[in-house]
């Protein structure tokens, strides 16, 4: 059974700074892997697909990976703003991961 | 076009009441999926349909929940004889299939309370 898993859990940066928030998984056959966006008390919101034959996938400020060999998939945000924050969520259609909730202070 | 809707936005019900949830998909999507939110924990799969069949229930948590499609759309997700531990954000999200490339679109949910 494929299980996802968040890592870290929080986090907290400062407005400007990069940032790379982890998604491993247990199963390398996968098929495809999304990157959500959650604000509180609403639905999530899509980011980036990454399909399993692409290694990464790139929009605006995001920019998202895939290596499956490793089970991990992470999600790259340059030059972070106040309003990046939220939880980020991973998933595989049926699993998903906990999250990561991001605050970025001005 | 309209994205994922769902409709009641918040329900509050009594302990032992029953509770329908619906959802209604992007038009064209015959892949639709419900999921249960709690209270700062990840997303919990419940079911998902292909068309009107379900090929996978394996995630409905006891045989209070129950769901159906109809006309390749609409979904209703019922609960009956609520308990106090199924309040949470019910998820709605659809896709164009149930194939493994097909990205999936998410509702606002509708948060249960039971009380």
């Amino acid at each position: 059974k494929q299980e996802v898993t968040q890592i870290p859990a929080a986090l907290s940066v400062p407005e400007g700074e990069n940032l790379v928030l982890n998604c491993s998984f247990t199963d390398s056959a996968i098929y495809n892997l999304q990157w959500f966006r959650q604000d509180p008390g609403k639905g999530l919101t899509s980011l980036l697909l990454i399909q399993s034959s692409q290694r990464e996938q790139t929009s605006g400020r995001l920019n998202a990976s895939l290596d499956k060999s490793s089970g991990r998939s992470t999600l790259y945000i340059a030059a972070s703003q106040p309003g990046d924050s939220a939880t980020y969520l991973c998933g595989n259609m049926l699993t998903f991961g906990g999250g990561t909730r991001l605050m970025v202070k001005p | 076009g309209a994205g994922v809707s769902q409709s009641p936005s918040n329900k509050v019900t009594e302990k032992g009441k029953d509770v329908e949830l619906r959802c209604d998909p992007i038009s064209g999507h015959t892949a639709l999926y419900w999921y249960r939110q709690r209270l700062g924990q990840g997303l919990e799969f419940l079911i998902y349909f292909q068309g009107n069949s379900a090929p996978d229930k394996s995630g409905l948590p006891s045989d209070r929940f129950s769901a159906e499609r109809t006309g390749e759309s609409v979904s209703t997700l019922t609960i009956q004889r609520t308990q106090q531990e199924d309040s949470a954000v019910y998820l709605c999200a659809s896709s164009k299939s149930s194939g493994r490339y097909n990205e999936q679109f998410f509702g606002p949910g509708t948060r249960l309370t039971v009380l």
